[in-house]
């Protein structure tokens, strides 16, 4: 299983848009890319997958250069509301291992 | 998307007693199901996996006569903590991933349940 780093936090403003990078040097070739966000005690959210260039849904975006070593989680025009962790997966397999997660506080 | 239902959302129970938590996928068939546990401040934990029908495949260091899993059905997976003490107090989430043209789907998250041992 691909080992993941994320910045431990990050401080952003409302209406900003924030990018949140993932490392995963080890990624394999079957591997997807998978970001959750988790509020205060709830479930774990999924937000966004993807395996290689770019993807876009209604919340976020997903950049994936073509080495697919790192990705990049992009939340557009963020409120208060999207104060929360973030975590980033990778694999394919039976398993799901969550990093530590990026701990995103947005600022009025 | 997918829905994962697990109940009880919160209980509490004294030191001794055993506690089962039950998760079931409302829309989907899941063929593997996870169970975590969460401390404040912390990242999820696997605990174990469950495919169904089959005996579950528990993480280095959980004790699974402590910890049992049943996934009895393709809906329905549950965790009975045993013998509960002050220590197993912690969030207990668990995921559930079904099958799409051979590959799994992502996974779906219960709403997670606090278990609180006094």
């Amino acid at each position: 299983l691909a080992k993941t780093t994320q910045p431990i936090s990050m401080d952003s403003y409302e209406g900003q848009e924030v990018n949140i990078t993932c490392s995963h040097n080890n990624i394999a070739t079957n591997d997807y890319i998978t970001w959750y966000q988790q509020f205060p005690s709830q479930g774990p959210r999924f937000i966004i997958q993807g395996y290689k260039t770019k993807v876009t849904n209604e919340v976020a975006s997903l950049f994936i250069p073509a080495d697919r070593k790192s990705s990049t989680l992009s939340l557009p025009r963020v409120s208060l509301s999207d104060t929360a962790v973030y975590y980033c997966l990778v694999g394919e397999g039976d398993k799901i291992i969550f990093g530590k997660g990026t701990r995103l506080h947005i600022l009025p | 998307g997918a829905v994962v239902s697990q109940h009880p959302s919160w209980v509490i129970c004294k030191s001794g007693t055993s506690v089962k938590i039950e998760c079931r996928s409302l829309d989907f068939q899941a063929t593997t199901m996870f169970w975590y546990r969460q401390f404040p401040k912390q990242s999820l934990m696997l605990m174990a996996t469950s495919n169904e029908g089959s005996k579950a495949t528990y993480e280095q260091g959980v004790e699974k006569d402590k910890f049992l899993i049943n996934h009895a059905s393709l809906t329905l997976s549950t965790l009975t903590v045993t013998s509960a003490h002050p220590e197993d107090s912690s969030f207990y989430i668990c995921s559930a991933e079904g099958k799409v043209e051979g590959r799994n789907t992502e996974a779906f998250f219960g709403q997670g349940t606090r278990l609180t041992v006094v």
